[in-house]
């Protein structure tokens, strides 16, 4: 089973900084990994799939790199909205199996 | 546009059961493996199993194995997973998913 660890657990920033988390794979998951935003009580959002591809509707301050077993999600200036639990998570096409990292909350300084 | 509609959530007891559907629509359901995830309440994200696109193969987390079943309807579109001996540590929103897109969830409640 390939184990997902995000980095930092939390993250205090205020708006308009740089925000940069991390997600490391315990074994190479290629390009196959998508980052999502949860807010309280809501689904999901997907942010950025295939490692690097921003979603539909997702603003440019969202970008996603990294291939292998190391990849970054950076917001480039937080907006009061961004401020929230993401969770990077991980796909194999045999086994169809995923896994997710426990999750970076990002919260206001 | 890829649509995954879950339904079949509520409230029941301990030991019960509960039969979740998903719809979907906007892609070719027959040609994708197809995955159930959870959230409990205050928590992460949790697999809890997965279905190869002809239904031919299946997977389970431990923590689920035994009790709950994986299925697929092609002709209908339509996911399912068949819930038993719940228990209260399966509270969550259950959400269906196909690659990169989720669902909305729906709500089990295991309490008496």
């Amino acid at each position: 089973e390939i184990v997902l660890t995000q980095s930092p657990a939390t993250l205090s920033l205020s708006p308009g900084e740089r925000a940069t988390l991390s997600c490391r794979a315990s074994q190479s998951v290629s390009s196959y990994l998508a980052w999502y935003q949860q807010k309280p009580g809501q689904a999901p959002r997907l942010l950025i799939y295939d490692a690097s591809n921003r979603a539909t509707g997702i603003p440019a301050r969202f970008s996603g790199s990294g291939s292998g077993t190391d990849f970054t999600l950076t917001i480039s200036s937080l907006e009061p909205e961004d401020f929230a639990v993401y969770y990077c998570h991980q796909r194999s096409n045999w086994p169809p199996l995923i896994t997710f990292g426990q999750g970076t909350r990002l919260e206001i300084k | 546009e890829v649509q995954l509609v879950e339904s079949g959530g509520g409230l029941v007891q301990p030991g019960g059961s509960l039969r979740l559907s998903c719809s979907a629509s906007g892609f070719t359901f027959s040609s994708y493996a197809m995955h159930w995830v959870r959230q409990a309440p205050g928590k992460g994200l949790e697999y809890v199993s997965a279905i190869s696109s002809n239904g031919g193969s299946t997977y389970y987390a431990d923590s689920v194995k035994g009790r709950f079943t994986i299925s697929r309807d092609n002709s209908k579109n339509t996911l399912y997973l068949q819930m038993s001996s719940l228990r209260a540590e399966d509270t969550a929103a259950y959400y269906c998913v196909k690659d990169w897109s989720w669902g909305q969830g729906t709500l089990v409640t295991v309490s008496s």
